[in-house]
Formats: C-alpha cells, structure tokens, sequence
C-alpha cells in the first residue's frame, strides 16, 4: 500500500471557524491532490499540486486554501469553515512522476461543520 | 470537459455469478483509465490501471477492457464473492493528464 496518512482522521468544528487538514505521504511522488466526496456528487478535486509551492485549482477550490512547503505534506485549509463544506476529504497522491494517473488514495477525512 | 458515467448505479447479486460494470467517458483522447475499489468508510484502493494502448487488463477473478474509440470501459468479475461487495468507481484523465475526473460508482452487493 502507498505511504498515505491523513489527519486528523475525524473532525468536527463549528460554522466560521478554520480548519486545516494534512495529509502526509512516505512515497516522494511529486503529485499530490485534495478531493471531497459527497453523495450525489461523487469524487471532486478541490486543488492539487505538481510540487513544493506549486498547487492548482480544481473544480470545487472556493473556501479552500491549499499550501506545500515540503514535498511529503500537503495541507488543505477552510479558512473559515460552512456547513456546506461537511464532507469526506481524501488525499491521493500520483505514482508517475509526471502525475499521468495511477493515483493512490488516503483513508480519508470525514469533517462535520456545524 | 471529460463526463463520465457509471451503469448501473447499484447492482445485486447472487454468489457465484458473473458480472459486468460500466463505464463511458466523453473525451476518448484519454492516456489510460483506472479503475478503483471502495468499501464503506474507506478510501479508495486502485485495482486495474489500462493503459490506450491496451485493450485488456487483468488481476485475478477481475478483469477490465478499454475501447476508447466507443468512450467505454467494462470491468468484469468473475465468480463474484461476498467479499466483493464494494463501490467500484473508474477515472479517466483530463486533458493535460494531470487530473483524474471519476464516475459516481457502482455498488456492488453480493449475496452469499
């Protein structure tokens, strides 16, 4: 299995407070991606980075911030979390060096904003 | 921008059959295309990676052909157990290969 931790594991905060999650890989891929989950909705990239303080958006990137200043952490950051933003967030990282898929995922994030 | 579909949304079935999952995509100039394994709660475990250039993938009772000049993908599962029992979900990549957009799943139910 890939290197892939997350944390923390559960989370639950109040509406308007921010909130940062991490994920933390062992495998030294240069690609790494920050997805949330939902029902209906599926899998949705939030941001992504193809390295050390190179990030990019995806498709659902309003009211995330994302930063990486070592290329093993990788952090996504509500800066002022809403109940909207309940959902399951996984990190994945790309095992091809120029992030042509295969992606491997994290046990995942589940976030309750209240 | 790539769509892809995942039929049929939920599938049950009886110990020991044969199955067949779908997926369709809408931009066929795709690099390759994976399939993952999702049980409840969990994350994600990538079970077949097909590269274009291949028409079949295999990895023991599962096996997953691509024709990209159709958009589809099937993953088929041999003498389906219990413990196969899982949202199974596939990606292809975008455009600039970076990104993977996903299907919304198909759960799977097994019955022994």
């Amino acid at each position: 299995d890939a290197g892939i931790t997350q944390s923390p594991r559960h989370k639950v905060t109040e509406t308007g407070t921010p909130v940062t999650l991490r994920c933390h890989q062992t495998e030294n891929h240069r690609y790494m991606y920050w997805y949330r989950q939902d029902p209906g909705h599926g899998l949705r990239l939030i941001h992504y980075s193809y390295g050390v303080k190179d990030t990019d958006k995806g498709e659902v990137s309003d009211g995330y911030s994302v930063s990486r200043s070592k290329t093993e952490d990788f952090l996504l950051t509500l800066e002022s979390a809403t109940s909207s933003q309940t959902s399951v967030y996984f990190c994945a990282i790309s095992a091809d060096d120029r992030g042509r898929v295969e992606q491997y995922f994290g046990p995942g994030t589940r976030l309750t904003v209240t | 921008k790539q769509e892809v579909t995942q039929i049929p949304a939920a599938l049950s079935v009886p110990e020991g059959e044969n199955l067949v999952l779908n997926c369709s995509f809408t931009d066929s100039a795709i690099y390759n295309l994976q399939w993952f394994r999702q049980d409840p709660g969990k994350g994600l475990t990538s079970l077949l990676l097909i590269q274009s250039s291949q028409r079949e993938q295999t990895s023991g009772r599962l096996n997953a052909s691509l024709d990209k000049s159709s958009g589809r993908s099937t993953l088929y599962i041999a003498a389906s157990q219990p413990g196969d029992s899982a949202t199974y979900l596939c990606a292809v990549p975008n455009s600039g290969y970076s990104t993977l957009t996903f299907g919304k799943g198909t759960m799977l139910l097994v019955s022994p």
